[in-house]
């Protein structure tokens, strides 16, 4: 019962380096999600995919994309990370008629 | 632009002392949501207020959501140690198709139960 896996838990990057986040959800939900916590701020959504074959932008989308390559599957690509993209990053899922949020266990992520 | 504020941001308390926290948001919303996060932990959901006057209680937990007043709150009832996380709420808008919706997160209030 995984419910919604990320991967990696943890990575450092140096400022300039490309990267993906992964993220997976075995549950048959519909809506997918990509937040950020940074400290003292909460959670900020980054992208959003309401349903397979749509993406729409967050509130901080500047310096990301993302894609939803399957129901069940949404990255978060860093094209050229900044030290301003330091922060833990949680995936989060929903499905039809249910309007909780399920949040996987985040990927901390650093760059020097 | 909808903003969600709670207060305090920091809490500490006794156990067996009561003490509620609070959640105001900006603009109209029917939605209301309550995560408790652990030290480098998941967010874990709560509570789910999905209409004015909606309250919800679990153990020690007591949620209600007043959304003529803007205000949800969260109260704690005769605090045990392992109440202590930070908990956050949550004020969905914008609904996506399937009855999924954006959620704005306040900034988290860190609670601490001490003996």
């Amino acid at each position: 019962n995984a419910g919604v896996t990320q991967t990696p838990k943890f990575q450092v990057l140096k400022t300039g380096q490309s990267m993906t986040l992964q993220c997976a959800q075995d549950m048959n939900h519909n809506s997918m999600y990509w937040y950020r916590q940074d400290p003292g701020m909460g959670l900020r959504l980054i992208y959003y995919s309401a349903s397979e074959g749509t993406t729409d932008k967050g509130e901080v989308p500047n310096g990301y994309n993302v894609s939803r390559l399957n129901k069940r599957e949404f990255s978060l690509r860093l094209e050229s990370a900044a030290p301003s993209q330091t922060s833990v990053y949680f995936c989060a899922s929903t499905r039809v008629g249910t309007p909780t949020q399920h949040f996987g266990d985040g990927t901390r992520l650093s760059i020097l | 632009e909808l903003k969600v504020e709670q207060n305090p941001l920091f809490l500490s308390m006794q156990e067996g002392k009561n003490y509620t926290i609070y959640c105001n948001y900006s603009t109209t919303s029917d939605r209301l949501y309550w995560y408790r996060q652990d030290p480098g932990k998941s967010l874990e959901s709560l509570f789910v207020l999905l209409s004015n006057g909606a309250v919800k209680q679990e153990g020690r937990l007591m949620a209600s959501l007043d959304t003529k007043a803007r205000l949800s709150t969260l109260h704690i009832t005769a605090a045990v140690h392992d109440l202590s996380a930070t908990y956050f709420c949550a004020v969905g808008r914008s609904p996506l198709q399937g009855g999924s919706e954006k959620l704005v997160f306040g900034k988290g209030t860190k609670l601490t139960v001490n003996p």
